[in-house]
């Protein structure tokens, strides 16, 4: 399985965008880009995924560029409740192998 | 969208003794479970993949003697935890993939924090 790369932390003020790239050199073909957000004591939930170029939902827009080596999540106007750790996962089939995830750090 | 649920979401065990943690799928069916553990400040580390009616496939370096899966019905997966030991104190997480026509998406459980004395 490929492995991802992110920022170990970012810190942010409420309201601003907050981007978060992930580096993915090695992605396969058939590999789907994930995104999960993690609260402390409480399991993973789903924000986003993604194959090429760009995808959009109601939290967040995924941006991947033409070589999919890489891939960026996009947070609008983050509020102090989206302080999380965020992971990247590539995702072919079955496994979901996590990263060292991005710790978000949203200030007032 | 879809709910996993745990159970118990947190348990204090004696050293030597057995702990059972459940995995459930409330609203839809999971062929394939999966268990995950997280020590503090870490990443998810997966540890085994369940398969429904069939032996549970481990990661390397997990023990399947002492962490023994079931995955009895399409909704149910436990993990248990055998002759527990301070170190295997961890926050152990469950997730289940559902296969709708939108495409595949994985639920995770709430967790469950296990403390051994």
């Amino acid at each position: 399985l490929a492995k991802t790369t992110q920022p170990i932390s970012m810190d942010s003020y409420e309201g601003q965008e907050v981007n978060i790239t992930c580096s993915h050199n090695n992605i396969a073909t058939n590999d789907y880009i994930t995104w999960y957000q993690q609260f402390p004591s409480q399991g993973p939930r789903f924000i986003i995924q993604g194959y090429k170029t760009k995808v959009t939902n109601e939290v967040a827009s995924l941006f991947i560029p033409a070589d999919r080596k890489s891939s960026t999540l996009s947070l609008p106007r983050v509020s102090l409740s989206d302080t999380a750790v965020y992971y990247c996962l590539l995702e072919y089939g079955n496994k979901l192998v996590f990263g060292a995830g991005t710790i978000l750090r949203v200030k007032s | 969208g879809a709910v996993v649920s745990q159970h118990p979401s947190w348990v204090i065990c004696k050293s030597g003794t057995s702990v059972k943690i459940e995995c459930r799928s409330l609203d839809f069916q999971a062929t394939t479970m999966f268990w995950y553990r997280q020590f503090p400040k870490q990443s998810l580390m997966l540890m085994a993949t369940s398969n429904e009616g069939s032996k549970a496939t481990y990661e390397q370096g997990v023990e399947k003697d002492k962490f023994l899966i079931n995955h009895a019905s399409l909704t149910l997966s436990t993990l248990t935890v055998t002759s527990a030991h301070p170190e295997d104190s961890s926050f152990y997480i469950c997730s289940a993939r559902e296969t709708s026509g939108s495409g595949d998406e994985q639920y995770f459980g709430p967790g469950t924090r296990l403390t051994v004395t």
